[in-house]
């Protein structure tokens, strides 16, 4: 799976977009990028997945470019509760490997 | 949908004894798999089980050791417990059926605490 690299830390404000960048410069054609988030003390939660077209849920939207060398999580109206770390993950969905490697993620903290 | 479970969420051992942890995949999902997360190594990838077959581990002593039930329900285990062995333990479920990526959900993790 691709390395990813991610700010060790961001603030934003509450009730603002928070943009949380992610570079994978050596993802390969046929990997996902993932995003999870674990609020502290938590199990990490899905947030949203993709590989080459822009996504969006009810959570947050998820915009890779047209390189796919980097990807950008915006979660549109950041509340306190966003408040948690996010993981960046690019892999294959490779049938028999379901290993997610996690590295040291985004510390976010949303301000009041 | 109910999500995935695992028990005891807390757990005080002490060093040398064994312990085993349960996790309760969400209704479906095959696969489960197993992460240690630690402050100093952060999330680390155990191993993942499939249909009642390990396939695929993570670089970890032979003291950790898992099984799957016939009904994806699965159990790891920790022989001879270290003090470096406290960690929060989380399990994950995925439909795993390997196209178009699978999002894998976990559980609330398990707090165990070697004294």
């Amino acid at each position: 799976d691709a390395k990813t690299t991610q700010p060790p830390s961001m603030d934003c404000a509450e009730g603002r977009a928070a943009n949380l960048p992610c570079n994978h410069s050596t993802i390969s054609g046929n990997e996902y990028v993932y995003w999870y988030r674990q609020i502290h003390s938590q199990g990490p939660q899905y947030i949203i997945h993709g590989l080459k077209n822009n996504e969006t849920n009810e959570m947050a939207s998820l915009i890779i470019t047209e390189d796919r060398k980097s990807s950008t999580l915006i979660l549109p109206h950041a509340t306190l509760r966003d408040t948690a770390v996010y993981y960046c993950i690019v892999r294959a969905p490779n049938f028999g490997n379901e290993k997610l490697t996690f590295g040291t993620g985004t510390r976010l903290t949303i301000i009041p | 949908k109910a999500g995935v479970t695992q028990t005891p969420r807390y757990l005080i051992k002490t060093r040398g004894q064994q312990v085993t942890l349960s996790c309760s995949p969400i209704s479906g999902h095959r696969s489960v798999s197993w992460y240690q997360q630690t402050p100093g190594q952060g999330l680390q990838f155990l191993f993942e089980y499939f249909s009642e077959t390990q396939r695929n581990k993570g670089n970890f002593p032979g003291r950790f050791s898992g099984r799957q039930f016939s009904n994806s329900r699965s159990e790891m285990n920790v022989s001879t417990l270290e003090l470096g062995d406290s960690a929060l333990y989380l399990c994950a479920s995925s439909l795993a059926f390997g196209q178009g990526g699978n999002e894998q959900f976990f559980g609330p993790g398990t707090r165990l605490t070697v004294l």
